[in-house]
């Protein structure tokens, strides 16, 4: 099984669109995380959730909201998508003393 | 934020020879710093960590070396092989993560 999933894999869509990333982990973690990673792959965190709680907002804009409906799954939504949204985005998570962080597969998205 | 850098962003190593691919960081409070591994399509993998209380930690095959005078981290490979090709990043952390740019290691057979 899987330990950080994420669906879709690959999303293409037009600019204003309004799109969501699943991510769902079955390690028991506490604490999950979304990055992006742009075309020079560098890694930038997002958002990060720990018992349903906000812990990290870093400077993402407001288009960008994480929801957490339980401990496994950490949602991303986009809404009114732009150019500049492409990236490949990415889910984690980590345990409660522990700093190793598991990271998905990735979802590609592309604004056209 | 806090900057982590990359010396190489490309790096190409004969098989079987040691790969060393280096990383310097800014924040002299960070205690924890991160070595992963990113296949192609597929997401960052942990390779190896350290705390800032050591100066080497080695793994099977891996060997990360911490030197906070100079704030610079380095990960060697030894006996490098065609799957060690992939983009290498490292994380330090005080309170969060930040990542690397990455250096992308080719392995020529």
């Amino acid at each position: 099984d899987t330990a950080v999933s994420q669906t879709p894999k690959y999303l293409v869509t037009q600019m204003g669109n309004d799109k969501s990333i699943k991510c769902e982990q079955n390690l028991g973690h506490d604490t999950m995380y979304w990055y992006k990673q742009d075309s020079k792959k560098f890694l930038k965190i997002m958002f990060s959730y720990n018992n349903k709680e906000l812990i990290i907002n870093e400077t993402v804009p407001n288009r960008f909201s994480p929801k957490s409906p339980d401990k496994a799954h950490l949602n991303l939504h986009i809404n009114s998508l732009e150019l500049g949204d492409s990236a490949v985005y990415f889910c984690a998570s980590s345990t409660q003393g522990s700093d190793t962080q598991y990271f998905g597969p990735g979802t590609r998205l592309t604004v056209l | 934020g806090e900057s982590v850098g990359l010396h190489l962003p490309t790096l190409s190593v004969q098989e079987g020879d040691n790969s060393i691919i280096n990383c310097a960081y800014s924040n002299s409070a960070s205690d924890y710093f991160i070595w992963y591994k990113q296949e192609s399509g597929k997401g960052p993998q942990f390779i190896i960590d350290i705390r800032s209380n050591m100066d080497k930690r080695q793994g099977q095959r891996v060997t990360v070396l911490l030197n906070k005078t100079v704030k610079h981290l380095s990960l060697q490979i030894a006996a490098t092989q065609p799957g060690d090709s992939a983009v290498y990043f490292c994380a330090e952390s005080k309170f969060q993560f930040y990542f690397g740019t990455g250096t992308s290691l080719t392995v020529i057979p």
